[in-house]
């Protein structure tokens, strides 16, 4: 079973750069596609982006081109990065594997998520 | 407001049977398969039904999935309170060229 696990700083200023990074616990990384997702709180989920198993990347269109994914396959881990934040960003972040293909595929599974609070 | 539409609550008793909708439209569900996810209080969605109707392993029979048309729905038999969660419906959608969400369901068992 293939574990996810989300790390990176949880408080980030506005107007900054979030980072964060999603650890695999497997070799699968180079074999599937990843997704990035968020939850403000109290609130439902939001689509950030995706990576494919070829490093072809998309984003939703509503972060503005705010949304850059890679791929690091020595260190087994995805990032995520989304620049000139602000409050409207902060969320619980989780990284999920896209098991099937792009068209047809699911989130699974999912890691823990790491809350990010954007706030000077 | 999300692309995909899901009534905000949802409530039902111990044992009876529950169902959860989820509307879209030709370039998400109508198109593509969908999946749902549930989210118990305070942890991470997990997978519950993918690719309309198929149930990963571990995944009890009370649940299952249909799609029809640009409409899916999410039904529980049997109610069970560890049922308490919220569910949410997940589709790819061909002009956003992304996946989309619905709002979330809050499934209350009485």
């Amino acid at each position: 079973q293939v574990l996810l696990q989300e790390s990176g700083p949880g408080l980030v200023k506005p107007s900054e750069t979030l980072s964060l990074t999603c650890t695999v616990s497997d070799a699968s990384i180079s074999t599937y596609h990843w997704s990035w997702i968020r939850q403000p709180p109290g609130k439902g989920l939001e689509w950030i982006g995706y990576i494919s198993d070829t490093g072809n990347a998309n984003q939703n269109p509503s972060l503005n081109s705010r949304v850059t994914i890679s791929v690091d396959t020595s260190k087994r881990q995805i990032s995520l990065k989304l620049k000139s934040v602000t409050a409207a960003d902060t969320a619980v972040y989780y990284c999920a594997r896209v098991t099937g293909s792009i068209w047809y595929g699911w989130f699974d599974p999912w890691g823990q998520g790491t809350l990010v609070t954007v706030s000077s | 407001q999300s692309v995909l539409t899901q009534p905000p609550s949802a409530s039902e008793t111990p044992g009876q049977r529950v169902t959860i909708s989820c509307s879209g439209s030709s370039s998400n569900i109508g198109s593509n398969t969908i999946n749902w996810y549930q989210q118990l209080p305070g942890t991470a969605p997990k997978l519950l039904i993918h690719s309309n109707n198929q149930r990963p392993s571990g995944v009890p029979d009370r649940f299952s999935g249909s799609k029809s048309g640009t409409s899916a729905s999410l039904a529980i038999s049997g109610l069970q309170s560890e049922d308490e969660a919220d569910y949410y419906c997940a589709a790819w959608d061909d002009s956003l060229n992304g996946w989309v969400f619905g709002g979330g369901t809050k499934l209350t068992v009485l």
